[in-house]
């Protein structure tokens, strides 16, 4: 019962440096997201998928790729890091809106990996 | 821009007290309004959501008041216990988005024994 599963959990990156965040979720769930947060900024948005072989832009998509090759996988990639992409980087997960419902019963709800702490020098 | 404004960003209550964090929006597409608690080296759970045709929904110890005219949104920690510490994201989205949540700037909450 992992649920959404986030790889690797720590990463110290040099400027320039290129690396990729691995999403793994087990609950068959159509949507996925990838959100960065920061210190007094909440959670915002950077790419996200609403089905295999798809992605969108979020919020704050600049300096990020991301791929949705197999429906349980989402990667998010940074070509370049940059210090300004210090960061704690959580994957999310979320069924379907209006077809399947979560067991609080919330068709909306989000299912959070642990965590991924990014640091760039 | 901030479509999602929380306050306090950090909040110490005392076991037995009252627990309360705000949160307005500027978007009145929005639709599904739910606060999510994160404890330390975890990522964010639901605890509770609202949508607009109700003004109060309550779970246990927990309640979300919601005024649609004047855009804003609580959530109130009854009985607040040390067990409660944690950041509270409040967020909004439009249903038909996709849950693509906009997420408030967090609550750090302390309860002290």
């Amino acid at each position: 019962n992992a649920g959404v599963t986030q790889t690797p959990k720590f990463r110290v990156l040099k400027t320039g440096q290129s690396m990729t965040l691995l999403c793994a979720q087990d609950m068959n769930h159509e949507y996925m997201y990838w959100y960065r947060q920061d210190p007094g900024m909440g959670l915002r948005l950077i790419h996200y998928s609403v089905g295999e072989g798809t992605t969108a832009k979020g919020e704050v998509p600049d300096g990020y790729n991301v791929s949705r090759l197999k429906k349980q996988n989402f990667l998010l990639g940074l070509e370049s890091a940059a210090p300004s992409q210090t960061s704690v980087y959580f994957c999310a997960s979320s069924p379907r809106q209006g077809y399947h419902s979560t067991p609080s019963g919330h068709t909306g709800e989000l299912f959070f990996g642990e965590g991924s702490r990014l640091t760039v020098l | 821009q901030q479509q999602v404004k929380q306050s306090p960003q950090s909040l110490i209550v005392q076991k037995g007290g009252i627990s309360i964090i705000n949160c307005a929006y500027e978007n009145t597409a929005f639709d599904y309004f739910p606060w999510y608690q994160q404890f330390p080296g975890k990522g964010p759970a639901l605890l509770i959501a609202i949508r607009p045709d109700v003004s109060e929904k309550k779970e246990g110890r927990f309640t979300i008041s919601f005024n649609k005219s004047a855009k804003q949104f609580s959530l109130h920690i009854m009985d607040s216990q040390p067990g409660d510490s944690a950041t509270y994201f409040c967020a909004a989205s439009v249903e038909t988005s996709g849950s693509r949540l906009t997420f408030g700037e967090g609550t750090q909450l302390t309860v002290n024994p």
